[in-house]
């Protein structure tokens, strides 16, 4: 069975500086890996998602995270923090490919960038 | 926008009473999802539809039954409403793309059981 976990419930850093969320899964298949990004009182928005293809994936809003098989991670992260990357962050993988993926989420991470 | 529609957005109802959520799509996707969230669990499926009339459970089925007579709309139907079901839900759909298929979701529907 696939799952996935996201270290540190809640992460705190200062604008400008590195922004590192940390997520580690296990799938018995080779895994589809996604990172969502969910801003108050709204949907989930895709920020990258893993499909075998290149290690590391860029997403968007300046995010990128890289797939490490050795180490079942899949961490997170910007260069920058801006004020705006306030938001709560999941990951999630599926081992189903093509067409349906059937997500497991981890539990989501808090960001909150202080000025 | 992936052209998902959730209705109601909120809604508040009593113990034991019928609810149905309605996930409408207007871009002919094959795959819908119904996922619940919940603080300190992420997001948990409770059941999907690879077309019509073709549904399965997901981790969080018990006390859900869904519907999918047309390719468009996807229902989730809480029988006999519980307080343990006081949730965020939300649907989603899987759409191609030049990097393969992505899920996208909707906005959420707000239920609150008293």
């Amino acid at each position: 069975a696939q799952s996935v976990t996201q270290l540190g419930s809640h992460v705190s850093v200062s604008e400008g500086a590195l922004v590192l969320l940390r997520c580690n899964y296990s799938s018995s298949v080779p895994p589809y890996l996604f990172w969502y990004v969910q801003y108050p009182n709204q949907g989930l928005q895709l920020l990258l998602k893993y499909t075998s293809a290149a290690t590391l994936v860029k997403g968007i809003n300046g995010f990128e995270a890289e797939f490490k098989k050795s180490e079942t991670s899949f961490h997170l992260t910007k260069p920058s923090a801006h004020m705006s990357d306030a938001a709560e962050y999941f990951c999630a993988v599926s081992e189903g490919g093509g067409s349906n993926y059937k997500l497991t989420f981890g539990k989501g991470t808090l960001l909150t960038v202080n000025p | 926008d992936a052209g998902i529609t959730q209705s109601p957005r909120h809604k508040v109802t009593e113990t034991g009473t019928p609810v149905t959520l309605r996930c409408h799509q207007t871009e002919n996707h094959r795959y819908m999802y119904w996922y619940r969230q919940d603080p300190g669990h992420g997001l948990r499926l409770i059941h999907y539809s690879y077309g019509v009339k073709d549904t399965d459970k997901g981790e969080v089925s018990d006390g859900y039954s869904v519907s999918r007579s047309k390719t468009e709309d996807f229902l989730l139907t809480l029988e006999s409403a519980t307080s343990s079901q006081t949730s965020v839900y939300f649907c989603a759909i899987s759409a191609g793309g030049p990097s393969g298929n992505t899920i996208y979701f909707g906005e959420g529907s707000w239920l609150t059981v008293v």
